[in-house]
């Protein structure tokens, strides 16, 4: 067990619809990264915070958008989804950015 | 923008056999992780590698850091089944921004 946790572990959803998948770093990480998982893409790295802050945008769609609240957890919102989105989306976290990062069990996602 | 790449993708290779992974990345670095992912699982850490010329050891498996050619390695001694996972080196430059590779999909048959 790393520590971090996300939820839900599974996700079924239609197209144009919206989730919000939600993750709570390891006990005094304060850094927090996304990455999309699909199987013809690999692990696309997707946005970073650090302490509340936007640290780094990696290939995210203007459709995503993602927050890391004073609590240090962080929440990923798809929206208008469509079925390409359909892909493991993993949170990590780490003490400041981008030393080992610790990742959780992943969100599957499922768009039909 | 740093790009790192693996080779190989994939790599079928027999019980007892030694083999060579290689990362490469595009821009100065000091810091680079290896991970694990079993199939539908999450991502394991591995080792972190955090100087040119650093070496660490786990098993049947040994990283290594060579950060003036901006090559890792990941050498597979005498690999057993259990080793077959996909592989995933991490690498951060100083932007601080870190980056995967596409992952090595090992396979050890017997």
């Amino acid at each position: 067990d790393s520590g971090v946790t996300q939820t839900p572990k599974h996700l079924i959803t239609a197209t144009g619809q919206r989730v919000t998948l939600r993750c709570s770093p390891r006990s005094g990480d304060l850094s927090v990264y996304w990455y999309q998982q699909s199987l013809d893409q690999g692990l696309q790295f997707l946005i970073q915070y650090y302490n509340g802050e936007e640290r780094a945008k990696g290939n995210i769609l203007e459709r995503f958008s993602a927050q890391q609240f004073p609590d240090l957890h962080s929440e990923l919102n798809l929206s208008s989804l469509e079925l390409g989105d359909s892909a493991l989306y993993f949170c990590a976290s780490s003490v400041v950015p981008n030393t080992e990062a610790f990742f959780g069990q992943g969100t599957r996602l499922t768009v039909v | 923008e740093l790009k790192v790449e693996q080779n190989p993708l994939f790599l079928s290779m027999q019980e007892g056999k030694n083999y060579t992974i290689y990362c490469n990345y595009s821009t100065t670095s000091d810091r680079l992780y290896w991970y694990r992912q079993d199939p539908g699982k999450s991502l394991e850490s591995l080792f972190v590698l955090l100087s040119n010329g650093a070496v660490k050891q786990e098993g049947r498996l040994m990283a290594s850091l060579d950060t003036k050619a901006r090559l890792s390695t990941l050498h597979i001694t005498a690999a057993v089944h259990d080793l077959s996972a996909t592989y995933f080196c991490a690498v951060v430059d100083n932007n601080n921004d870190m980056r995967f590779g596409a992952g090595t999909r090992l396979t050890v048959k017997p």
